[in-house]
């Protein structure tokens, strides 16, 4: 069966300090991968998504960016974190073909940007 | 542009009491619309889509073409049911990016 993995699950950072968050799928190939922010008041967030290894598109400008190093393997990050980067971030898959929308959600790392 | 609009940010019930959560969304074309649910400490999870014109833990969905909505409705809510809900739209594909609502949280009053 598919797994999705993120981590870390939490995170304290600096403002201005660096940030990597790593998912990883298991159990499939060739997914479609996202990463999503989840901050309150604001629903979630398309940040960005990949169809494939180094395809990434960006939905949001902002100073965040994402990379797809290998097929399974999404990661989201920054060179210098802000304040208002702190949330909630999920990662998610769905089957790249015959696929029915349906996203496959990582249990997410929440950010706290001080 | 796809876009999910839910109204409510917050919606309280007493058990036993119906539950309609609104959902309305705009799309040029055949939308995908979808329920998703986030329990307390659990993961983001599909609850139910409109193509499979099924029940979930008694909820159900109508797709409004006509009122662009796809409102969840249950007759009679149960204190488990309190949980974040999500609305969201994909192309009819099914290939691109679901645009997510602002959620609504429903909380079930014993």
């Amino acid at each position: 069966s598919q797994t999705i993995h993120q981590w870390p699950a939490t995170l304290v950072q600096p403002v201005g300090s660096p940030l990597s968050l790593e998912c990883t799928v298991e159990g499939t190939s060739n997914p479609n991968l996202y990463w999503y922010r989840q901050a309150a008041g604001r629903g979630l967030q398309l940040l960005f998504y990949s169809v494939g290894i180094g395809q990434i598109s960006s939905e949001v400008p902002q100073n965040l960016s994402a990379s797809r190093p290998q097929d399974r393997q999404f990661i989201l990050s920054s060179k210098k974190l802000l304040l208002s980067d702190s949330g909630f971030y999920l990662c998610a898959w769905s089957p790249r073909a015959g696929g029915s929308g349906e996203l496959f959600f990582g249990e997410g790392s929440r950010l706290t940007v001080l | 542009a796809q876009r999910v609009t839910q109204p409510e940010k917050l919606l309280s019930v007493f058990k036993g009491a119906p539950v309609e959560l609104k959902c309305n969304y705009s799309y040029s074309g055949s939308p995908e619309l979808f329920w998703y649910v986030q329990y307390s400490r659990q993961r983001l999870q599909l609850l139910l889509r409109h193509i499979s014109r099924e029940s979930i833990k008694g909820f159900t969905a109508d797709l409004n073409k006509g009122e662009t909505s796809f409102h969840l409705k249950k007759p009679f809510a149960q204190e488990e049911d309190s949980a974040m809900y999500y609305c969201a739209l994909s192309g009819y594909s099914g290939n691109t990016p679901l645009v997510f609502g602002k959620g609504t949280r429903l909380s079930v009053i014993a």
